[in-house]
């Protein structure tokens, strides 16, 4: 297995256009979780799903972001109308377990124009 | 409220010294520790924990240290190297299905 892979690595948008990423988790992992990172920050936590289930979102989280795991296994995340506060990376995290470390993906660079 | 503190946002060492990066945190109630290291555009990678009822887990070159009474965890890298010079996060959760809480990350330079 080759980890988590996240898809695409960078995106540049218009503000106000609608964007998709996609998170590819490790195999049999049932926790994925997305993360933001901006500039001089850690990540911070937006969302997580056990299987296809939504478990918890962040108030980061506003009514312009979605997240999706559908069949339990890849999930996207989706942003609409991008505003230029929204430029950041985008991490996604698998982890088999509460108790298991999380491990993260290369990330998904966002740049809105 | 930044609940995971890292007061330092960067640190040089020499190459064969000893890296400590330090890290407090404020809520009493977190129970699991980690530290990642991230490289630029890449996500942040694994490198050791510690459980609230140790206080001291050690992997290699890398050993991380808890103080509960004080709050506080630091990361010990000897023989520090070149490669890693990086971006560490310390990283605390609540225990069961409840998020990473980081803090803001200290660049570590290590140099030849």
């Amino acid at each position: 297995d080759t980890g988590v892979s996240q898809d695409p690595r960078h995106k540049i948008t218009k503000r106000g256009q609608n964007v998709t990423f996609r998170c590819d988790p490790i195999s049999e992992h049932n926790r994925l979780y997305w993360y933001r990172q901006t500039l001089g920050q850690g990540p911070e936590f937006l969302t997580y799903f056990q299987n296809e289930a939504q478990l918890e979102k962040s108030r980061l989280l506003s009514d312009r972001f979605s997240a999706e795991r559908p069949k339990g296994s890849f999930s996207t995340l989706e942003i609409q109308r991008t505003e230029q506060g929204d430029s950041a990376m985008y991490l996604c995290a698998s982890t088999l377990s509460p108790l298991d470390t999380q491990y993260f993906g290369p990330g998904t660079r966002l740049t809105v124009l | 409220d930044q609940q995971v503190k890292q007061n330092s946002p960067s640190l040089s060492v020499q190459e064969g010294r000893i890296s400590i990066l330090n890290c407090d945190y404020t809520n009493s109630m977190f129970d699991y520790f980690l530290w990642y290291k991230k490289y630029p555009a890449e996500g942040p990678t694994f490198l050791i924990s510690i459980s609230s009822i140790k206080d001291k887990n050690e992997d290699g070159r890398f050993t991380v240290f808890l103080n509960k009474s004080a709050k506080h965890l630091s990361l010990h890298i000897v023989p520090s190297q070149p490669g890693d010079s990086a971006v560490y996060f310390c990283a605390a959760k609540l225990g069961g299905n409840t998020p990473l809480v980081f803090g803001k990350g200290t660049r570590l330079s290590v140099i030849a």
